[in-house]
């Protein structure tokens, strides 16, 4: 397997437009994650699905983004319009729900809005 | 609401000590509690988890400990080596025993040859 695989790698935008951000996890993990991580406030968590649905999307900053699992190996994150201060790391990560087993995480994308 | 801590930012130690880094956490005490290391420019890595019921795990050179009275996990690399540097970071679950992991900001190890 080649693990949870995330493009792009990095990602530069002007601000205001639309930033999208793909992910897709390990066949067979029921669960996926989006985590940013700052210098500042570390990894947070943004959104999780189960199985597809999302569960808890609390940790969405705003309006402005979205997330979608279409299917099982296939999850994007949108910022629009994207801002400065969006700018960060951001990771998805998958594992199999509710046996605490270790999270798999991708390399990340690293998104610089300018 | 639940808050992870991990005491130091930065942990500079010698080839061959060992390392021990500190993670607290507030009000309930999780089901579990992970450790992930972390390289720069990667995603974390998982490396352990230790249960409620399990005072202490070790693999290889790595050894956790868990104290739900201290709400405390540390976490030890005996034997260190240079390519042990990294930043590890705890995790725990929130919303039971299921659920979303929330993690502890790292501490960033160097080992100096």
């Amino acid at each position: 397997d080649a693990g949870v695989i995330q493009s792009p790698r990095h990602e530069v935008t002007e601000m205001g437009q639309e930033v999208t951000l793909r992910c897709k996890p390990i066949s067979g993990h029921n669960s996926l994650f989006w985590y940013r991580q700052t210098m500042m406030r570390g990894l947070e968590l943004l959104i999780y699905f189960n199985n597809n649905v999302p569960i808890d999307d609390s940790g969405m900053p705003e309006d402005r983004f979205s997330a979608k699992m279409p299917n099982a190996s296939f999850s994007t994150l949108k910022i629009q319009p994207s801002e400065p201060r969006d700018s960060a790391v951001y990771f998805c990560a998958s594992s199999l729900a509710q046996t605490g087993q270790g999270y798999t995480f991708g390399s990340g994308t690293r998104l610089t809005v300018v | 609401s639940q808050k992870i801590e991990q005491n130091s930012e930065a942990l500079n130690i010698q080839e061959g000590k060992t390392a021990t880094l500190t993670c607290n956490y507030t009000n309930y005490s999780p089901a579990y509690l992970q450790w992930y290391r972390q390289d720069p420019g990667r995603g974390p890595v998982f490396l352990l988890l230790i249960r409620e019921n399990e005072k202490e795990k070790r693999k290889e050179r790595l050894k956790v400990t868990f104290d739900t009275t201290l709400k405390q996990s540390l976490f030890h690399i005996t034997a260190s080596q240079p390519a042990d540097s990294a930043t590890y970071l705890c995790a725990i679950p929130y919303g039971g025993s299921q659920g979303n992991l929330i993690f502890g900001k790292g501490t960033k190890l160097s080992v100096k040859p």
